[in-house]
């Protein structure tokens, strides 16, 4: 069964990082294109970036751009967010989804919360 | 950036009616929309994409329909299960991606 798990989410102080973790099991994770989105509390869903399948390709939203790195390792079957300069806004459940159809989500992780706070 | 306007905010209905919901977009974006349906405390599940077509799994009772910038979705026969929200999403111009605000479809 397809399954994605994210981790390395918690607490952290403006202008502070974190590298959020994604792990994929049962599919072939070298098919797909693979993503963060994230959702602040009690709105809706915020696209981030996304990662083409041999990571030659990276895209982000403005609002990340130079803050945020997607990458992956293929040998781990894992996707990652490297976070740093983190702000209050940025509080969120972020969720890893693959991408199927070059641009839609057909699988998503439980998400992961990310505080930052003071 | 494309913006993905839906309506109505809040949608109340009981077990067994229709819902129909609306996405605009503000530009042409052919047929590459999506539909998410999110239960509070879980991921979205994708529903609908490219406008019309079923995702794995979804009941027959969700429908898709439009293309340029006027889509809906229709949710024939309310079952409980489908009390959720909706978001539509775009991938006809990326980046960015984009989601509309979404959809509440909450019991009456």
């Amino acid at each position: 069964q397809a399954r994605l798990v994210e981790s390395g989410g918690g607490l952290v102080q403006p202008g502070g990082s974190l590298r959020l973790s994604c792990e994929a099991s049962g599919f072939t994770f070298t098919d797909f294109i693979m993503s963060w989105v994230r959702q602040a509390p009690g709105k809706g869903l915020e696209w981030l970036s996304s990662v083409t399948s041999t990571a030659a390709s990276k895209y982000s939203a403005d609002s990340v751009k130079g803050r945020f790195s997607i990458s992956r390792d293929n040998t781990k079957n894992s996707t990652y967010l490297q976070m740093d300069a983190l702000g209050v806004e940025d509080t969120a459940i972020y969720y890893c989804a693959r991408v199927r159809k070059v641009a839609y989500f057909d699988l998503w992780g439980r998400g992961i919360l990310v505080s930052v706070s003071s | 950036e494309i913006v993905l306007t839906q309506s109505p905010a809040t949608l109340s209905l009981s077990p067994g009616e229709r819902a129909t919901l609306s996405c605009r977009a503000s530009q042409n974006i052919n047929s590459f929309l999506a539909w998410y349906q999110q239960k509070p405390g879980q991921a979205p599940r994708l529903v609908i994409h490219d406008a019309s077509n079923r995702a794995t799994g979804i009941p027959a009772r969700f429908s898709g329909n439009g293309s340029g910038t006027d889509f809906t979705l229709t949710i024939n026969s309310l079952e409980p299960e489908d009390f959720a929200v909706y978001y539509c999403q775009q991938r006809r111009s990326w980046p960015p991606l984009t989601f509309g605000r979404g959809t509440k479809v909450e019991i009456k």
